[in-house]
């Protein structure tokens, strides 16, 4: 049971480049997220997909889009990268959106731009 | 305005000292409250809940609304609890989504 598989682990990218950041859960959950994790920031919610079909904007949305492909996959989409985007990138689903449902992580995705 | 702060990014402590994780938060409601941990080389999880009331490895954490408040804490530090720790909340007004402190590095040393 793998639970939330993010791909790949590391990147590099040049300014402008695009990529797609890969997640999938085997646990059934309905509800799917993707957060940034910067120094000083802690995480923080790019976008979020309560349930398959449906996709919303979380607090840093700005230059990304995502795709909720399926029940399982949720991938995260950099147009055109900037330095700024340079972050750890980290997947998460939840059983439902319902706030007392713990969310399960992925191991994340180290993601430098040059 | 920070929605959920705290305060120490770095708490050194010696094995068999207390431990004390300080989180505070800004809701004037009824939020539900959680500690996740990251442990080196592992993937951030869930350790515990408000609404569960539950002690996780010696840890627990009591909501103080009067505070606002929701320190962690541990009777005697074990080496391995040396991690990552992130508060979070999740409330109504945040459209029930979690929303993170910056996280504290709990260092043990033996």
């Amino acid at each position: 049971n793998a639970g939330v598989t993010q791909t790949p682990k590391f990147q590099v990218l040049k300014t402008g480049q695009s990529m797609t950041l890969q997640c999938a859960q085997d646990m059934n959950h309905n509800s799917m997220y993707w957060y940034r994790q910067d120094p000083g920031m802690g995480l923080r919610l790019i976008y979020y997909s309560a349930s398959e079909g449906t996709t919303d904007k979380g607090e840093v949305p700005n230059g990304y889009n995502v795709s909720r492909l399926n029940k399982r996959e949720f991938s995260l989409r950099l147009e055109s990268a900037a330095p700024s985007q340079t972050s750890v990138y980290f997947c998460a689903s939840s059983l439902t959106g319902e706030n007392i449902q713990p969310q399960h992580f992925g191991d994340g995705t180290r993601l430098s731009i040059l | 305005a920070q929605r959920v702060t705290q305060p120490e990014k770095l708490l050194s402590v010696f094995k068999g000292a207390p431990v004390e994780l300080k989180c505070n938060y800004s809701y004037s409601g009824s939020p539900e409250l959680f500690w996740y941990v990251q442990y080196s080389r592992q993937r951030l999880q869930l350790l515990l809940r408000h609404i569960s009331r539950e002690s996780i490895k010696g840890f627990t954490a009591d909501l103080n609304k009067g505070e606002t408040s929701f320190h962690l804490k541990k009777p005697f530090a074990q080496e391995e609890d040396s991690a990552m720790y992130y508060c979070a909340l999740s409330a109504t007004e945040y459209g029930n989504k979690l929303v993170f402190g910056a996280g504290t590095i709990l260092r043990v040393k033996s």
